[in-house]
């Protein structure tokens, strides 16, 4: 079992719907980090949290350290957001774990 | 200016060679990175380097070696290449270990034929 689960690995959404993608985790973390890799291949940090909730735009990214759970949500989605987003953890001996990703489609 | 960059964009080379990946950031930071990226798009980290203290993942073959002239460079060095190390390489960089914004470098797609 991954020590990081992400769900869903696929998920293809309609222009303008609401999309929420979780990653659970088992190791003992330090911040949980939400990553987006474009379709180009380029991977930029979206998100880094220790608790409670962290907005940018249209992009929400929560986190319950006791359930050891996190969601990243997407309000009003766009087809430029279609792109991989991964989940990443580090532990308490700096060694990070990776989700295997949640690859996400835009529909127009 | 970019600020995490890697050196070549793509690399193909032959079974057996030695060959090393560039790495350098402009950003201050303490820390910086190394991850393989599989066929499957599964990210895992190979290095962490901190204040020259280098971190292993037990599962790197010891044919990979990271290089740090300073502070601001981390170069990958891999000896004897297998066909499995065929998989993109991404560097990365943040201020300090594991609670500060990571940031990437675009990616080195090596293919061993």
């Amino acid at each position: 079992k991954n020590e990081v689960e992400q769900s869903p690995q696929n998920l293809t959404a309609q222009e303008g719907e609401f999309i929420t993608i979780n990653c659970s985790y088992s190791v003992g973390i330090s911040a949980l980090h939400w990553l987006q890799q474009h379709p180009g291949g380029g991977i930029v940090s979206l998100f880094m949290l220790s608790s409670g909730k962290k907005k940018h735009g249209r992009l929400i990214a929560t986190i319950n350290i006791q359930e050891k759970h996190s969601s990243l949500h997407i309000t009003a989605s766009h087809p430029r957001d279609s792109a991989v987003y991964i989940c990443a953890v580090p532990n308490t001996g700096n060694q990070f774990y990776f989700g295997t990703g949640t690859s996400l489609t835009v529909i127009p | 200016d970019t600020a995490v960059s890697q050196t070549p964009k793509y690399l193909v080379t032959q079974m057996g060679n030695d060959k090393s990946i560039k790495c350098e950031q402009n950003l201050g930071h303490d820390t910086m990175y190394w991850y393989k990226q599989d066929s499957k798009k599964f990210l895992k980290i190979m290095f962490s380097y901190n204040n020259k203290e280098l971190i292993i993942n037990e599962t790197v073959p010891n044919r990979f070696s990271p290089k740090s002239p300073d502070k601001a460079h981390l170069n990958l060095h891999i000896n004897s290449l297998e066909l499995g190390d065929s998989a993109v390489y991404f560097c990365a960089s943040s201020q300090a270990i594991g609670r500060n914004e990571q940031f990437f470098g675009p990616g080195t797609r090596l293919t061993v034929l």
